[in-house]
């Protein structure tokens, strides 16, 4: 099975600033990578495709990039309705599996 | 637009069954592979099972094998996900997704 490590578990940052979530694959999964938003209660929501592919209607702020082994999230502008969890997936091959989550705080 | 409807689920005893259901729209059903995921209470996001756009693949995590069976109606734009002998472990809320899109979610209780 492909592990997917993600740093960090959680962070706090304040309203307009950049962060940063990295995600790395215990092997290659060349650009199969995707980037979740998940908010209490909610369905988690794609926000990444294909290690870098906006999905439509996501906004810009978000941006992916990466591939083979490790990956970055970036969320710039941070406004208070980014606040939740994201997380990573790998889907190269079956068992598909996640990272284990970095909860976003904003100040 | 893709949409995805889950039904089913609900409160169980250890060791009896139930059967979600998933029916989608705005996309052609037969092209497309469709997958279980579920998230226990707290916890984080955990693949199920997947079946193949023609439904010859099933595809199944080590904790579900041999007890869930997935399978998926094309003339009912269907999936369905057959849950046999639960354990208090199977406590989750289910979704359905296709791809990257996923529905909103069902919650299976598993207690006596």
């Amino acid at each position: 099975d492909i592990q997917m490590t993600q740093s960090p578990s959680s962070l706090s940052a304040s309203v307009g600033d950049r962060v940063t979530i990295t995600c790395r694959a215990s092997q290659g999964i060349s650009t199969f990578l995707a980037w979740f938003q998940q908010k209490p209660g909610k369905a988690p929501k794609s926000l990444i495709s294909a290690a870098s592919s906006l999905q439509s209607g996501v906004p810009s702020k978000f941006s992916g990039s990466g591939s083979g082994t490790d990956f970055t999230l970036t969320i710039s502008s941070l406004q208070p309705e980014d606040s939740a969890t994201y997380y990573c997936q790998q889907y190269d091959s079956y068992p598909i599996t996640f990272g284990q989550g970095t909860r976003l705080e904003i100040k | 637009e893709v949409q995805l409807e889950e039904s089913g689920g609900g409160l169980v005893q250890p060791g009896g069954s139930l059967r979600l259901s998933c029916a989608a729209s705005g996309f052609i059903f037969f092209n497309f592979a469709m997958s279980w995921f579920r998230q226990a209470p707290g916890k984080g996001l955990e693949w199920v099972s997947s079946i193949s756009g023609s439904g010859g693949g099933t595809y199944y995590a080590d904790s579900v094998k041999g007890r869930f069976t997935i399978s998926r109606d094309k003339s009912k734009n269907t999936v369905f996900l057959q849950m046999n002998s639960l354990r208090a472990e199977d406590t989750a809320v289910y979704f359905c997704a296709k791809e990257r899109v996923w529905g909103q979610g069902r919650l299976v209780t598993v207690s006596s």
